[in-house]
């Protein structure tokens, strides 16, 4: 099983600023089958990239993804107040798919 | 307009069993996959179980082999997770989504506690 371990655990950055958020996998994830997830308080997931660094539709194109083989970033380039959110990695290249425990971005 | 509606969930004690649906509209039901994937209280995601397009593969967690059976009616365009022996451990909220992979369009979820 591919474990995805992502940091840092809370981000706290000002409007504006960017956020870099990082999924690190214990083994290489086979085509960079990886997505990102974002996660409002009481609201289902919503699909942010996918392939590691294809936008899904209707994503701001302030959203980018990053990375192969081990090491995965997720940039947002200037954050905004509705970016507050947990933010989770998954990789789908391997069974059983499995995802990261999640990164909280806050609002400074 | 893609859209993926959970039922099912409630309140079961332990050794119990639920069966979960997931009733989509909006795409080409038959063309994709299903997956499952749990969120218990307070924590992050867990893949639960998939199955493609044509219900001919089905997949799951090692959490949930053996208790689990994952199915679908193509001509009812829903997904059925059905749970028996459940513990504790399976409270959670159970979201479906549209498999490609990657879950590109998700349900709202639907609450299972599992309690005596």
């Amino acid at each position: 099983e591919i474990v995805l371990t992502q940091s840092p655990g809370t981000l706290s950055l000002s409007p504006g600023e960017r956020a870099t958020l990082s999924c690190r996998a214990s083994q290489s994830v086979s085509s960079s089958y990886l997505a990102w997830y974002q996660q409002k308080p009481g609201q289902a997931p919503r699909l942010l990239i996918y392939d590691a660094s294809s936008r899904a539709a209707g994503i701001p194109d302030r959203f980018s993804g990053s990375g192969s083989g081990t090491d995965f970033t997720l940039t947002i380039s200037r954050l905004e107040p509705e970016d507050i959110a947990v933010y989770f990695c998954q990789q789908y290249g391997s069974s059983p798919r499995t995802f990261g425990q999640g990164t909280k971005v806050e609002i400074k | 307009e893609v859209q993926l509606v959970e039922s099912g969930g409630g309140l079961v004690q332990p050794g119990g069993s639920l069966r979960l649906s997931c009733a989509a509209s909006g795409f080409i039901f038959s063309n994709y996959g299903i997956m499952w994937v749990r969120q218990a209280p307070g924590a992050g995601l867990h893949w639960v179980s998939g199955i493609s397009g044509s219900g001919g593969s089905t997949y799951y967690a090692d959490s949930v082999k053996g208790r689990f059976t994952i199915s679908r009616d193509n001509s009812k365009n829903t997904v059925h997770l059905q749970m028996n022996s459940l513990r504790a451990e399976d409270t959670a909220v159970y979201y479906c989504a549209k498999w490609d992979g990657y879950g590109d369009f998700w349900g709202q979820g639907t609450l299972v506690t599992v309690s005596s």
